[in-house]
């Protein structure tokens, strides 16, 4: 058991340009969680997926995010445009069969800085 | 809405000493989880303890023990004989589907 791995872990760019981060889940789960943590504050949860199905967007994720989990393993994060504020930790966790009831293991995160 | 409240920003201990770390929560849900996660900085997150809403009996892991009071929506951590590797953020979590985490309780550890 590998654990959560996140690629990659710091990313520097400027505003405007696109960027796009991927989560491994452990390999059995087969929900897939993204978070964002900005400095001081507890992780706030951007979208998740069952399988390759995405079942929850929240209202953080603007236009100009995008999640995808094409085949129901790996999973990529986008954003276009980047601006200032998109400048946090984006940490990705998976948890196995029903996600109510079983914990979420996470991976390290991908530190984002937007200059 | 779902919200949990962490109401100590930061809190210290010596080392052998126990502290207690608070947490109140809100849901409408009747049947739900509540964890404990720790981050060490730099470090991910890393799961501490965990209680099912339905269980009377508070969880315990080894020197972390939890105090849930149901009906006051109230979810203390315990850690006993506090160690100098217990220095972290703490997050307390509500897990409906996804998890909602306070903002979080910086402990300290002096030896």
């Amino acid at each position: 058991d590998t654990g959560v791995s996140q690629d990659p872990r710091h990313k520097i760019t400027k505003r405007g340009q696109n960027v796009t981060f991927r989560c491994d889940p452990i390999s059995e789960h087969n929900r897939l969680y993204w978070y964002r943590q900005t400095l001081g504050q507890g992780p706030e949860f951007l979208t998740y997926f069952q399988n390759e199905a995405q079942l929850e967007k929240s209202r953080l994720l603007s236009d100009r995010f995008s999640a995808e989990r094409p085949k129901g393993s790996f999973s990529t994060l986008e954003i276009q445009r980047t601006e200032q504020g998109d400048s946090a930790m984006y940490l990705c966790a998976s948890s196995s069969a029903n996600g109510r009831f079983y914990e979420q293991y996470f991976g390290p995160g991908t530190r984002l800085t937007v200059t | 809405a779902q919200t949990v409240t962490q109401s100590q920003p930061e809190m210290s201990v010596q080392e052998a000493e126990t502290v207690t770390l608070s947490c109140t929560y809100d849901t409408s849900e009747s049947d739900y989880y509540l964890f404990w996660y720790k981050q060490p900085p730099s470090r991910q997150m890393i799961l501490v303890i965990r209680q099912e809403a339905y269980k009377q009996q508070n969880a315990t892991e080894n020197r972390f023990s939890v105090n849930f009071q149901k009906a006051a929506k109230s979810f203390s951590l315990k850690i006993s004989d506090s160690q100098l590797g217990d220095a972290a953020m703490y997050f307390c979590a509500l897990n409906t589907d996804k998890l909602i985490f306070g903002t979080g309780t910086r402990l300290q550890v002096f030896p």
